[in-house]
């Protein structure tokens, strides 16, 4: 198994633009998490699946994201008309079921200018 | 508010020397606790995890940390540094109470290693 990957790895896009990124989390784990990094900072929760369903979702998550999983396996996660600050780093973990290790991904790097 | 506090934003240490990371959580119950590393270009990777039971614990790469329910800390450590534990690192919790799983993390300290 090769681990949770994420892609792109960078994107720098223009104010006002949609991105879109992509989490292929590890094949056996059901839980699938969606953080957002900022410089300086801890990773701060922003969504969270248990296979296809998203069970929760942070107030730091505007109208203007969304995340899908919908098959159960690899996830989306939606950025509608980019602001600057949402340029950070977009994290994503997944997990077996239970409050167990998350296993993280390299993260996408999002630049928005 | 349920906080987790790292109050050393960056730590210098050499090579060789002992090193200790605070970590400081605030909340009802005792959370499911978790130390973090970052390295640049890299994912998070989980050194140690505690949940309950022995207060310390043992990590990968050499790193342990101590569970003090009276001061509300899960402190870091490891006795003697490489080169290649130039790093951040993230404490992070998981609330008992939410079987969900979701962590909250700490602000980190950066870790820089000396000659």
């Amino acid at each position: 198994d090769t681990g949770v990957s994420q892609d792109p790895r960078h994107k720098i896009t223009k104010r006002g633009q949609n991105v879109t990124f992509r989490c292929d989390p590890i094949s056996e784990h059901n839980r699938l998490y969606w953080y957002r990094q900022t410089l300086g900072q801890g990773p701060e929760f922003l969504t969270y699946f248990q296979n296809e369903a998203q069970l929760e979702k942070s107030r730091l998550l505007s109208d203007r994201f969304s995340a899908e999983r919908p098959k159960g396996s690899f996830s989306t996660l939606e950025i509608q008309r980019t602001e600057q600050g949402d340029s950070a780093m977009y994290l994503c973990a997944s997990s077996l079921p239970g409050v167990s290790e998350q296993y993280f991904g390299p993260g996408t790097r999002l630049t928005v200018t | 508010a349920q906080s987790v506090t790292q109050p050393d934003i960056h730590i210098t240490v050499s090579e060789g020397a002992s090193l200790e990371l605070r970590c400081n959580y605030s909340y009802g119950a005792t959370p499911y606790l978790f130390w973090y590393v970052q390295s640049p270009g890299q994912g998070l990777q989980l050194l140690l995890k505690y949940f309950s039971g022995d207060t310390l614990v043992q990590g990968i790469k050499g790193f342990e940390a101590e569970f003090k329910r009276s001061q509300s800390s899960f402190n870091l450590r490891k006795p003697s540094v490489h080169w290649s534990d130039a790093a951040e690192y993230f404490c992070a919790v998981a609330p008992t109470t939410d079987s969900w799983g979701k962590l909250q993390f700490g602000a980190g300290t950066q870790v820089v290693v000396t000659p």
